[in-house]
């Protein structure tokens, strides 16, 4: 149980193009998901948490008009990264709470999607 | 300054070996939670312990926390060429999972 989606695995785009990034919980409902980055071998920075019909909550220094989150379901979460430059290439992963089961500290991630913008 | 530092950034050892990392934080917590990231991929749970616990044991894996020393520390007995990783620890100072702070991270290597 407690499985996340992610969607796609990896993306190569042009700079300028908008790139969308779905996370899903596959066998749980997740009011709240959380968006993280990680640059090569270093630790995951929390971006953002996307709460379900509401809006996201942004880190300081995120910028929310760079990366729109949307929470439309239960079981699904998207951050699309807009007007990607190279800059932005990174590995984002997304991950989710299971409120009904286990720990409800725990959250479950993703397996990550991999943005190399050109 | 940071939450959540793991120490050693890197080990190296031999098949059937112990290894130890370890995570200090500077301010208190909730609880605090190992994670595993093979290379490329997401996370997966390790183990959680709460701040009123000081010891827990899953398998292999034995993690320890002074919350005077603010301190952590992960130990994989008998380790196997399987087992090469990067783990976290992450720090949540709130409820519910909703503050995550990870640390840089460790990574082992363990050689056959």
């Amino acid at each position: 149980g407690a499985v996340v989606s992610q969607h796609p695995s990896r993306v190569i785009c042009k700079s300028g193009t908008s790139v969308k990034i779905e996370c899903r919980s596959l066998d749980f409902q997740a009011t709240t998901m959380f968006w993280y980055r990680q640059f090569p071998k270093k630790s995951l920075m929390l971006m953002a948490t996307s709460n379900e019909g509401s809006k996201a909550t942004y880190e300081q220094g995120v910028e929310k008009d760079k990366f729109l989150i949307n929470h439309a379901s239960l079981t699904l979460s998207t951050l699309t990264v807009t007007s990607a430059h190279p800059e932005d290439s990174s590995f984002y992963i997304c991950s989710a709470r299971d409120q009904l089961r286990g720990a409800q500290e725990t959250q479950y991630f993703g397996p990550g999607t991999r943005l190399l913008v050109l | 300054s940071q939450q959540g530092e793991e120490d050693p950034q890197a080990l190296s050892i031999q098949e059937g070996e112990n290894a130890t990392m370890n995570c200090s934080y500077k301010t208190s917590i909730n609880n605090l939670q190992w994670y595993r990231q093979n290379s490329g991929r997401g996370l997966v749970h390790l183990i959680l312990i709460r701040s009123n616990e000081r010891e827990k044991h899953s398998g292999r894996l034995r993690v320890t926390l002074d919350t005077s020393k603010k301190s952590s520390s992960l130990l994989i007995t008998a380790s196997r060429a399987a087992d090469t990783a990067s783990y976290f620890c992450a720090t949540d100072k709130g409820n519910y999972g909703q503050n995550f702070v990870f640390g840089p991270g460790t990574r082992l290597s363990v050689l056959p």
